[in-house]
């Protein structure tokens, strides 16, 4: 299975502080999403990095990915109590097959 | 960007009935869907790829004579719970991929299912 494995499971901080959030994976992929889900919610798409990309940004989010270790992290600047979520990554394999989740990260954000 | 809708949001059944959840790819065309299920502070598991035209498959420990899946459109994939029991409760959530997009997957908000 290529599905990935997140780090660490739960995690609280104080609102301004920054969140960092790792996934580990298998086998190799064609890319690698990010999805945040509120309670009881569906899922929204934060941001998709592909193989042969280091890293990527949008807004207060960073998303790094390193091919050779076969992880990727997340990183949520400046955090904000509506962060408070869980947060998965999902891989795709290089045959496009099917998006296989990760266990996920609970985010705690305190105010 | 592309929407993918589901229906129902919510459904309660009683044991031994069954209950049909439908995903719709609403903009684009979807040759492949895919179906998973989420149990409470759990991830989303695979359940099956569903490709237009042919029979779905399922991945392991999944029944398929009890999760029947249709893909007859290429917008259109229904999955179909077989005489539910309390512990198929869960949430489904569909997703659908748009081959003219990069294969980029899209997916429902989800339809929580209740079996009494």
């Amino acid at each position: 299975s290529q599905q990935g494995e997140e780090d660490p499971q739960a995690l609280s901080i104080q609102e301004g502080e920054n969140a960092t959030m790792n996934c580990s994976y298998k086998t190799s992929i064609n890319n690698l999403q990010w999805y945040r889900q509120n309670s009881g919610r569906g899922l929204v798409h934060l941001i998709l990095i592909r193989s042969n990309e280091r890293e990527k940004h949008s807004g207060r989010l960073r998303v790094t990915l390193d091919t050779s270790k076969k992880s990727s992290s997340l990183l949520i600047t400046a955090s904000r109590a509506a962060d408070t979520a869980s947060y998965f990554c999902a891989t795709d394999g290089t045959s496009y097959d099917k998006v296989i989740f990760g266990p996920g990260t609970s985010l705690s954000v305190i105010p | 960007g592309a929407v993918v809708s589901q229906h129902p949001s919510w459904v309660i059944c009683k044991s031994g009935t069954s209950v049909k959840i439908e995903c719709r790819s609403l903009d684009f065309q979807a040759t492949t869907m895919f179906w998973y299920r989420q149990f409470p502070k759990q991830s989303l598991m695979l359940m099956a790829t569903s490709n237009e035209g042919s029979k779905a498959t399922y991945e392991q420990g999944v029944e398929k004579d009890k999760f029947l899946i249709n893909h007859a459109s290429l917008t259109l994939s229904t999955l179909t719970v077989t005489s539910a029991h309390p512990e198929d409760s869960s949430f489904y959530i569909c997703s659908a991929r748009d081959a003219a997009d990069g294969g980029e997957q899209y997916f429902g908000p989800g339809t929580r299912l209740t079996v009494t």
